[in-house]
């Protein structure tokens, strides 16, 4: 079964602790995957797309890679604001976005 | 800042109410989206349109009626909704509909209490 998985579902780190979230995907022919983050109550904010293994994509904190299985949310030295839901997606074939079940981001300061 | 906006941010109806969500964008996006969000769950697909026709309805009950009156407006219309309805609704938009690879763009949503 085509899945988008997650992990850790929680992850909770000291403001300058750097880390790293997972997104594996077992959908073939991958169109795109993609990076969202989201705060309580509010719709998810785009922050990366990525389309081939090897690519690299960077957004201030925030550096997303992709491989021909997972993809790698790295955080360096985050601070409380970048505290959120971050959730995976990928599209492929002619389905619409096939969502993970997110990873719960607190960062302490 | 979100280039998708939707209005009303906050909406409590009753069971017997008929109300309107809109969404609108200005990206000359070809494909909209509604999605339906539960608490702690990734947002589920309802309806997708794509160059104003609806292209994807994913089993939606009929008391949700979607409309797309140009390319950059989408409503979503209710009527007799249940309290399980309740959740954050979420308009989306992208270049292109079906799977393209188009990043998807999404508002803020509208949060919606069924009383």
């Amino acid at each position: 079964e085509d899945q988008v998985t997650q992990s850790p579902e929680a992850l909770r780190l000291q403001e300058g602790e750097s880390s790293s979230l997972n997104c594996s995907y077992t959908v073939s022919g991958l169109r795109g995957l993609f990076w969202y983050r989201q705060d309580p109550g509010k719709g998810p904010e785009f922050l990366f797309t990525l389309y081939s293994a090897g690519e690299e994509k960077e957004k201030e904190r925030l550096k997303a890679t992709l491989t021909k299985k997972e993809s790698f949310l790295h955080i360096t030295a985050p601070k409380p604001e970048d505290s959120a839901t971050y959730l995976c997606a990928v599209t492929w074939g002619n389905y619409q976005l096939i969502w993970g079940a997110g990873t719960k981001l607190i960062i302490k300061p | 800042d979100t280039e998708v906006t939707q209005t009303p941010k906050h909406l409590v109806m009753g069971m017997t109410n008929k109300k309107s969500l809109k969404c609108e964008q200005h990206m000359g996006h070809r494909a909209m989206y509604w999605y339906k969000q539960k608490a702690k769950k990734p947002p589920e697909l309802m309806f997708v349109y794509s160059y104003e026709k609806l292209s994807i309805n994913e089993s939606v009950p009929s008391r949700f009626s979607p409309e797309c009156p140009n390319s950059s407006l989408l409503n979503l219309h209710l009527h007799a909704l249940q309290p399980e309805d309740s959740a954050l609704y979420l308009c989306a938009s992208s270049q292109e509909g079906g799977g393209s690879g188009n990043t998807i763009y999404f508002g803020e949503g509208s949060w919606l209490t069924v009383v």
